[in-house]
């Protein structure tokens, strides 16, 4: 079936360094990518979106790069703070239709 | 916070019981999806309403169900629990159709922890 991917569950960075998560997603027709950040007890946060017209979106600190070519998703975080230590999952959609979401990726700041 | 609210936060329950769950979707949005989320796991999509229909179903059997009322609270309901329906059940809602001024973006609540023993 139609899945969206990580290509690492677990990263660990230095805090102040730029953090990097990529997702690999299988279906051509999807037209709508969300990250979400889950933190532990918490339900999924919204951090950004990306329609398919688009292949770059900026928000504060956080960077989404679309390449629909090889689809392919990543978030990009600046500066990395200790509150970003959490879970981050892709997730794709066409308009009006299940999310689907990606197994996930765990972000460990390091102090 | 988004204003999504779950009931209740936790639940115990044994095999072969039924289940309900609550939740109220955020002001202003019509429509709201459930998932399942096993432990180390994405979300698993289990069915969406939209103005009190249910808008579209994921890989889930019919003892999963789900309601949504006038005011776009929903609860879902689970019969005959099994050890496997052991998750964090998630609530979202979304404004469908989007307008100029919004999104089709889901915002979720924190979610039911069900325990089935």
């Amino acid at each position: 079936g139609e899945s969206v991917g990580l290509h690492l569950p677990t990263l660990s960075v230095q805090e102040g360094d730029n953090s990097i998560i990529n997702c690999a997603y299988s279906n051509s027709a999807s037209d709508y990518f969300i990250w979400y950040k889950q933190e532990s007890g918490k339900g999924p946060q919204f951090i950004i979106d990306i329609r398919s017209n688009m292949d770059k979106r900026q928000g504060q600190r956080v960077t989404v790069l679309l390449n629909k070519t090889v689809k392919h998703l990543s978030l990009q975080i600046a500066a990395t703070q200790p509150g970003d230590s959490a879970v981050y999952f892709c997730a794709e959609t066409t308009s009006y239709d299940k999310v689907i979401f990606g197994p996930g990726t765990s972000l460990s700041v390091i102090p | 916070e988004t204003g999504v609210t779950q009931s209740p936060t936790h639940l115990i329950k044994t095999r072969g019981q039924q289940v309900t769950l609550r939740c109220s979707s955020q002001s202003g949005h019509n429509t709201v999806s459930w998932y399942q989320q096993a432990l180390g796991q994405g979300p698993q999509f289990i069915f969406q309403y939209y103005r009190e229909e249910e808008n579209g179903r994921g890989n889930f059997p019919p003892r999963f169900s789900g309601l949504q009322f006038p005011n776009y609270s929903s609860e879902l309901n689970v019969n005959a629990l099994e050890l496997d329906d052991s998750a964090l059940y998630l609530c979202a809602s979304s404004l469908l159709p989007p307008v100029a001024t919004s999104t089709d973006t889901q915002y979720f609540g924190p979610g039911t922890r069900l325990t089935v023993l």
